[in-house]
């Protein structure tokens, strides 16, 4: 029973704004939303995460609708190095130790 | 920051040894993680520690898996006998519990094959 939808692959431009679609309409209000990537053969990396208010750090921006049903993990200016897969997660703190990963998607930077 | 250490980072064994990974967490945090990927089964919870306690071991597949945490900056899984099913790539990660933000942070992984 996935918490979370996302597109299965898509691709970007490099030096273009990536924008990662998540769909969560079944959160509530005590769940974050969680967004790590992992890169072919590195172990997951943390990326960003938020409540309700939009996020952004030195990697990424996150976008959470009002709603808080869908949200958007926006890489600025894509690079070949940001090629991996995409993982959103939803999770209550702390009870949600055990992160749940799902499919994620695919994304590939091309030059 | 040194980031989750993991060792070794390649591990190819004959069944029916024993296999023995080691974590060591970031510094300060108290809670630790143990996590297995396979392409079947994506990325499972096998264990979790705090403050060196287990804490919830359901992910452990069976009796041959056991893992310790005999201080703060020392983790071990062990697999003895192994079977050529282990082989996956196995990840430590560890975090801050009780910060608010409880972002866990994974090592690079230990890709284990067994023949």
């Amino acid at each position: 029973d996935a918490k979370t939808t996302q597109p299965t692959s898509m691709d970007c431009a490099e030096g273009r704004a990536a924008n990662l679609p998540c769909n969560h309409s079944t959160i509530s209000g005590n769940e974050y939303v969680y967004w790590y990537r992992q890169i072919h053969s590195q172990g997951p990396q943390y990326i960003i995460h938020g409540l309700k208010n939009n996020e952004t750090n030195e990697m990424a921006s996150l976008i959470i609708t009002e709603d808080r049903k869908s949200s958007t993990l926006i890489l600025p200016h894509a690079t070949l190095r940001d090629t991996a897969v995409y993982y959103c997660i939803v999770r209550v703190l702390p009870n949600d130790y055990k992160l749940s990963f799902g499919a994620g998607t695919t994304v590939t930077v091309r030059a | 920051d040194a980031g989750v250490i993991q060792s070794p980072r390649h591990e190819v064994t004959e069944m029916g040894q024993e296999v023995t990974l080691r974590c060591k967490p970031i510094s300060g945090h108290n809670s630790l993680f143990w996590y297995r990927q396979t392409m079947m089964r994506g990325l499972e919870l096998l264990i979790y520690f705090n403050n060196n306690v287990p804490i919830d071991d359901s992910g452990m597949p069976e009796d041959r898996f056991s893992a310790k945490m005999p201080n703060a900056s020392f983790s071990t899984l062990k697999i003895q006998p192994s079977e050529p099913r282990d082989s996956a790539v196995y990840f430590c990660a560890s975090s801050l519990a009780g910060e608010g933000t409880d972002t866990q942070y994974f090592g690079p992984g230990t890709r284990l094959t067994v023949l």
